[in-house]
């Protein structure tokens, strides 16, 4: 099975941007790779007041969905040579302190089975000056 | 956006008893839902997805039901490590998905 692990600051000053790295190890047999077309890869955050909020995910092919919310200061990009991707949320604020997941979606028949079947451990990220 | 609502926000249940857990959809989302656990600490974990089908290495004892709008995750006989915090997720809308907000299952 894949291993997810989220890395980055856990304070971010209101106005500024958050960036996150999640990578994932195990290999392509593991179902870890950023290269297979077998997998999406995803980002989840986790507040006491909103719950579970979906972000955006990454395909290998580079392609990126968002959520429409967040749509305007997101960014999700990839390294396949590091197999890790990353979070970029411009301009944040209060609002946007939460635990930050990455996580896995697989594809079924070629078409993305949108749903999370692995999780990193989830970090922290406290907006504050 | 589809908003998904859980009920009830917190269930008590004895071990050894059946705890029957209800998501409901604003607008219906075929059978494209799934359900996951989550114990202080850690990442959720998925339970169930299209519905009904159990995740890898998921007991028996988990089941799930509905399509459209009304959707239930069935625990048959309540283990310690089951008491935790259940969240469904529509993908029906994809991209746009959407989680409810959870049911605390509390030991009675």
């Amino acid at each position: 099975q894949p291993q997810l692990q989220e890395s980055g600051p856990g304070l971010v000053k209101p106005s500024e941007t958050l960036s996150l790295t999640c990578t994932v190890s195990g290999g392509t047999v593991a179902g870890g790779s950023l290269s297979s077309s077998a997998y999406y890869w995803g980002w989840v955050r986790q507040t006491p007041g909103k719950g579970l909020e979906w972000i955006g995910t990454i395909y290998y092919d580079g392609s990126t969905f968002y959520s429409p919310s967040l749509n305007s200061r997101v960014t999700i990009s990839a390294d396949t040579s590091k197999n890790h991707f990353s979070l970029r949320l411009r301009f944040v604020t209060g609002a946007d302190t939460a635990v930050y997941y990455c996580a896995r979606q697989k594809t079924f028949g070629g078409v993305i089975a949108p749903y999370f079947d692995y999780w990193g451990q989830g970090t922290l990220v406290t907006v504050s000056s | 956006e589809i908003v998904m609502t859980q009920s009830p926000a917190t269930l008590s249940v004895s071990p050894g008893e059946r705890a029957t857990l209800s998501c409901r959809a604003s607008q219906s989302v075929g059978r494209d839902l799934a359900w996951y656990q989550q114990k202080p600490g850690q990442p959720p974990r998925l339970l169930i997805y299209n519905a009904s089908n159990r995740a890898t290495g998921i007991p028996a004892r988990f089941s799930g039901s509905g399509s459209g709008t009304d959707f239930t995750l069935t625990i048959s006989v309540l283990q310690s490590e089951d008491f935790a915090i259940y969240f469904c997720q529509q993908y029906d809308d994809w991209p746009r998905i959407t989680f409810g907000q959870g049911t605390r299952l509390e030991i009675k």
